[in-house]
């Protein structure tokens, strides 16, 4: 079944230790989202890639970088993680010419920074 | 600028009761509005989608949602609650061509036996 993957599901590092996050995807969609997702609150969007155009948002910290080598694959580099970034990140895709553009998640990764 | 307000952070039914999950929107274009289920430590996953075709919208495990365009409300309903749809909800807006999401704050749902 096409899906979105993210590895690992868990991740631990420690305090200032960079930590990169993986996603892939057999859909074959052009749009990569990263979104963070602290407990009980709803998924906040970091940046996107429409093809290999990156849009980061406004309030993402320079701390989050991301990097999308081919269509299949995009990564979120946290260079320096705090305390307050441990949270769920969340990978989406989604492919511009449907109708309704509906974004497809992937299972995400629980990041606990000791 | 669009967004979306879940009126109850909670809301607990008993097994077999309906199911009503309120989502508002606000939006200066026609919108296409969506419904998301997570489950616990999962990401999430689409119940359904309007995207200005029929008012009421079918999706998967027996939900479904009514467009109403005078109320600017998409309420997400099911008409008889199971067990297995405990989960955090998600009401989410985006514009016509807009390849980006606005969630609402999330629903989390209580069945009771």
């Amino acid at each position: 079944d096409a899906m979105v993957i993210q590895n690992p599901r868990y991740q631990v590092t420690q305090f200032g230790k960079p930590v990169t996050l993986s996603c892939s995807q057999t859909l074959n969609h052009n749009v990569m989202y990263w979104y963070q997702q602290k407990s009980s609150q709803a998924p906040k969007l970091l940046f996107h890639y429409y093809d290999k155009d990156f849009n980061n948002e406004a309030d993402t910290p320079d701390n989050f970088q991301s990097r999308r080598p081919n269509t299949s694959f995009c990564f979120l580099d946290i260079r320096s993680p705090g305390l307050g970034d441990a949270a769920m990140y969340l990978c989406a895709t989604s492919r511009d010419s449907q109708r309704g553009i509906t974004q497809y998640f992937g299972p995400g990764t629980r990041l606990t920074v000791l | 600028a669009q967004s979306v307000t879940q009126l109850g952070s909670h809301v607990s039914v008993s097994e077999g009761a309906l199911v009503l999950l309120r989502c508002n929107y606000s939006s200066s274009v026609p919108p296409y509005l969506f419904w998301y289920v997570q489950y616990p430590n999962q990401g999430l996953q689409l119940l359904l989608k309007y995207t200005s075709a029929a008012t009421l919208v079918k999706g998967i495990n027996g939900f479904e949602a009514e467009f109403k365009k005078s109320e600017t409300s998409f309420h997400l309903t099911k008409p008889s609650a199971h067990m297995s749809d405990a989960a955090e909800y998600f009401c989410a807006v985006s514009d016509q061509g807009a390849q980006k999401l606005v969630f609402g704050q999330g629903t989390r749902l209580t069945i009771n036996p």
